[in-house]
């Protein structure tokens, strides 16, 4: 079974400029959330998805949005980056939303510059 | 939310059982107790959760106070591959998990 894929693995964009990252989730999960960890705060939650509607967010500005498909892949979008938005942005999938293991991607590497 | 706390660092000796504590004193009724770590250059990985009994899976066991204010993560032979950053997470029915800044767990040969 193949695990929880994220695309790009490194990106590189500049000030001002917008992003979307992809998210495909394990065969079969219906849930997916979304994760920011840069080295000063650590794993930060973003957004969870389930049946292509938001179910949860975090303390995140509206420039962080995201959506999720019908086949449960998943994307976020951040508009307007800030240096700040530098970091490893993660992708966890579940079967369902209740309490229950999450598989996490290997992360897109968001460099702004 | 609920917070924990843990050490920043624990060292173990390899082929030796391992405890880490965390406490978590404001937990709600309804918070599950979830313990992920996070290898180098990798994601996160589940490792074990529990609500009030005492879990075992194939990783790791969690013992969980009687009052729910405190548990433990209990690897019971570490090798140099459970060298990781190890989160306890409070959650409650969702998968909205709050990290921590976790415990850096250090596996000495």
């Amino acid at each position: 079974k193949a695990g929880v894929t994220q695309t790009p693995r490194y990106l590189i964009k500049t000030r001002g400029q917008q992003v979307t990252l992809s998210c495909s989730p394990i065969s079969g999960h219906r849930s997916v959330s979304w994760y920011q960890q840069t080295p000063g705060q650590g794993l930060q939650f973003l957004f969870e998805y389930f049946s292509e509607t938001q179910r949860n967010k975090g303390n995140f500005p509206g420039r962080f949005s995201g959506r999720q498909f019908s086949n449960s892949r998943s994307e976020m979008n951040v508009s307007t980056l800030e240096l700040g938005d530098s970091a490893l942005y993660l992708c966890a999938s579940s079967l369902v939303m209740t309490v229950n293991e999450q598989f996490f991607g290997p992360g897109t590497r968001l460099t702004v510059l | 939310d609920a917070k924990t706390t843990q050490p920043n660092s624990m060292e173990s000796n390899e082929e030796e059982p391992v405890h880490l504590p965390c406490n978590h004193s404001t937990i709600s009724g309804t918070d599950y107790i979830h313990w992920y770590r996070q290898l180098p250059s990798q994601g996160p990985e589940y490792v074990i959760h529990g609500l009030t009994s005492n879990v075992n899976n194939r990783m790791a066991s969690l013992a969980i106070a009687e009052d729910r204010k405190s548990s433990t993560l209990i690897l019971h032979r570490a090798t140099l591959r459970d060298a990781a950053v190890y989160y306890c997470i409070l959650s409650r029915n969702n998968n909205d998990m709050r990290f921590g800044a976790g415990t850096r767990l250090t596996v000495k040969p």
